[in-house]
């Protein structure tokens, strides 16, 4: 398996613009996490899906966010209007179940909203 | 929001150095506690889940237990190299997964 996928790498966008952000996880995996990491916060849970239902959104900073999972290989984080203190490293992670399952992340998305 | 706490925040030591650090977390709900290792500009790779109160658990010269009781995990690293060079990350389950804010380890050649 190629593990956990995201696109795109690295995304430049100018506040005011709608962002999305794409993740296929491990296949056979039914757990699908979306995490941001900040200097500040360290890794944040934004959200999560449990065959491809949202469980938990309560890490979502704002009405700004939001996050689909239309079938179980494709999940999307969407921001909009972005704005400059988005800017961060959004991880996809996938996991087989939640609690003694590990999480795999895939490489991240580094967003820099100017 | 549960508290998953690592010490120290940072950790600077000499090639060849053993260290250790701590990952502390609520003793009540517990179901699992992830050790993840975090390379700058890599994403986080799993290196220990652990789950009975007691447990050890060894990868070459990382080792890691576990007190659910009392609420720690320790990750020890014998004979540091520069390569080990990385953020280390707890996570705790119980109810939902918690991450830890990590312990940044600097091995100075």
């Amino acid at each position: 398996d190629a593990g956990v996928i995201q696109s795109p790498r690295h995304e430049v966008t100018e506040m005011g613009q709608e962002v999305t952000l794409r993740c296929k996880p491990i296949s056979g995996h039914d757990y699908l996490f979306w995490y941001r990491q900040t200097m500040m916060r360290g890794l944040e849970l934004l959200i999560y899906f449990n065959n491809n239902v949202p469980i938990d959104d309560s890490g979502m900073p704002e009405d700004r966010f939001s996050a689909k999972m239309p079938n179980a290989s494709f999940s999307t984080l969407k921001i909009q209007p972005s704005e400059p203190r988005d800017s961060a490293v959004y991880f996809c992670a996938s996991s087989l179940s939640q609690g003694i399952q590990t999480q795999y992340f895939g490489p991240g998305t580094r967003l820099l909203v100017l | 929001i549960l508290n998953v706490e690592q010490s120290p925040q940072s950790l600077h030591v000499q090639e060849g150095d053993s260290t250790n650090f701590t990952c502390s977390f609520p003793s009540s709900n517990f179901y699992a506690l992830h050790w993840y290792r975090w390379e700058t500009a890599k994403s986080p790779e799993a290196l220990f889940v652990m789950t009975l109160n007691g447990d050890e658990k060894k990868k070459g010269r990382i080792s890691a237990t576990l007190n659910t009781k009392e609420g720690y995990s320790y990750l020890y690293i014998k004979g540091s190299q520069p390569e080990d060079s990385a953020t280390y990350l707890c996570a705790f389950t119980g109810n939902q997964f918690y991450f830890g804010t990590g312990t940044s380890l600097t091995v100075i050649p």
